[in-house]
């Protein structure tokens, strides 16, 4: 089945700063998920996105198919984006690791 | 937007008894669903995939008697942890998919954490 790797396993951040979170995937994919994991384990759709970038605030993800890897970006971070992020093969259903992001107030 | 919901949210319950987990598509209808389980500090593994009135896909490892899976009808699925062990502790994860506009996006539940004692 396809890999799914992310980075980095972790990342912390100041309240401000920007990020930003790779996605690699070992095979052509068309469809991937971008989801943030709450720290009561909530699971929270941020980007469907099988190719292309889109934006939703200060969140915005691109995924360049053909060199198999999508990023996820935060801007000015706040201290309610901590959790964890994965990505994730919609049609497989793989997920990566996850990068845990904790911004620090 | 799609509305996925699990009962109960949380359960404790005594070794060798069975614990049923309910998930439900609020308002959409999920051909397929989708069950998760998920360790401390670790990430979700597919444990199953459930289609509406068929038999549910296990993936390798699981075992199909221990974890039942039901999927009844086009919004509820259920999962069944029969004579449960300490080892089954864990947080329990379904999803579900929207196909209705042809799009393979997928909706997660709250998240079902069963602790065996």
């Amino acid at each position: 089945g396809i890999q799914v790797e992310q980075s980095p396993p972790d990342l912390i951040l100041q309240e401000g700063a920007n990020s930003t979170l790779r996605c690699n995937f070992s095979d052509s994919v068309n469809n991937l998920q971008w989801f943030h994991q709450n720290p009561w384990g909530q699971l929270i759709n941020l980007f469907y996105i099988p190719s292309g970038t889109k934006q939703n605030g200060r969140l915005s993800a691109t995924t360049v198919a053909t060199e198999r890897y999508s990023l996820l970006y935060i801007s000015s971070s706040q201290t309610t984006d901590s959790g964890v992020y994965f990505c994730a093969v919609v049609h497989d259903m793989r997920f990566g690791a996850g990068t845990r992001l904790t911004v620090k107030p | 937007g799609a509305v996925v919901s699990q009962h109960p949210s949380w359960v404790i319950c005594k070794s060798g008894t069975s614990v049923k987990i309910e998930c439900r598509s609020l308002d959409f209808q999920a051909t397929t669903m989708f069950w998760y389980r998920q360790f401390p500090k670790q990430s979700l593994m597919l444990m199953a995939t459930s289609n509406e009135g068929s038999k549910a896909t296990y993936e390798q490892g699981v075992e199909k008697d221990k974890f039942l899976i039901n999927h009844a009808s086009l919004t509820l699925s259920t999962l069944t942890v029969t004579s449960a062990h300490p080892e089954d502790s864990s947080f329990y994860i379904c999803s579900a998919r929207d196909l209705s506009g042809w799009v393979y996006e997928q909706y997660f539940g709250p998240g079902t954490r069963l602790t065996v004692t």
